[in-house]
């Protein structure tokens, strides 16, 4: 089992509809990281969380530390929200970032 | 304006070949890390080097070297003796102050290297 779990892997839908993406973790982290990739490849860290919540214009990231689980959420969503969303735990005491396998969203227009 | 700088975006290569792909970066970061990534699964740490003149094998650090002899350079080379380099390759950094895990990282747009 990955340390670093999400869901769903695959996710369509209308533009306009409210995302929730989701991860679970199974061990003690220091952060947890949000991270879009496009087509292209490259990687934008869009959230760094410890603790509650953070929004930034549509997008909001959660985190429950007690349940080990982290939700990212788009509103009003967009076409050109399509991506890969990431999540990243660092582990605890570790240098190291483990990352989910990812979440691939089309937003259809 | 700071931050990672990878080249080439796409790189072919012969098998058999050895070859070097570039990563600085301006933000003054002492830390710096490369990841591979392959269809279907998360990136995996290769390398990762927390200071000048020093680095640490990752979890996949088979067929591949590094060097940091500069704080802004940390060039991977994908050597002969990787069985299957054929894969996206990230490179990020971060701050390393030690007192302050909670710094973000900062990524590269990653090379894509092809092998044939």
């Amino acid at each position: 089992k990955n340390e670093v779990e999400q869901s769903p892997q695959n996710l369509t839908a209308q533009e306009g509809e409210f995302i929730t993406i989701n991860c679970s973790y199974s061990v003690g982290i220091s952060a947890l990281h949000w991270l879009q990739q496009h087509p292209g490849g490259g990687i934008v860290s869009l959230f760094m969380l410890s603790s509650g919540k953070k929004k930034h214009g549509r997008l909001i990231a959660t985190i429950n530390i007690q349940e080990k689980h982290s939700s990212l959420h788009i509103t009003a969503s967009h076409p050109r929200d399509s991506a890969v969303y990431i999540c990243a735990v660092r582990l605890q005491g570790a240098q190291k970032l483990v990352f989910g396998q990812g979440t691939r969203l089309t937003i259809n227009p | 304006d700071g931050g990672i700088t990878q080249s080439p975006k796409y790189l072919f290569r012969k098998e058999g070949q050895n070859v070097t792909l570039s990563c600085e970066q301006n933000l003054n970061h002492d830390a710096m890390y490369w990841y591979r990534q392959d269809p279907g699964q998360g990136l995996r740490l290769i390398y990762y080097s927390q200071i000048v003149n020093d680095f640490q094998k990752g979890d996949i650090a088979e067929g591949y070297s590094v060097s940091r002899e500069k704080k802004e350079s940390f060039p991977l080379t994908v050597t002969s003796a990787q069985k299957n380099p054929t894969a996206f390759y990230l490179c990020a950094s971060r701050e390393n102050r030690e007192f302050l895990v909670r710094t973000e990282a900062f990524f590269g747009q990653g090379t894509r290297l092809t092998v044939v």
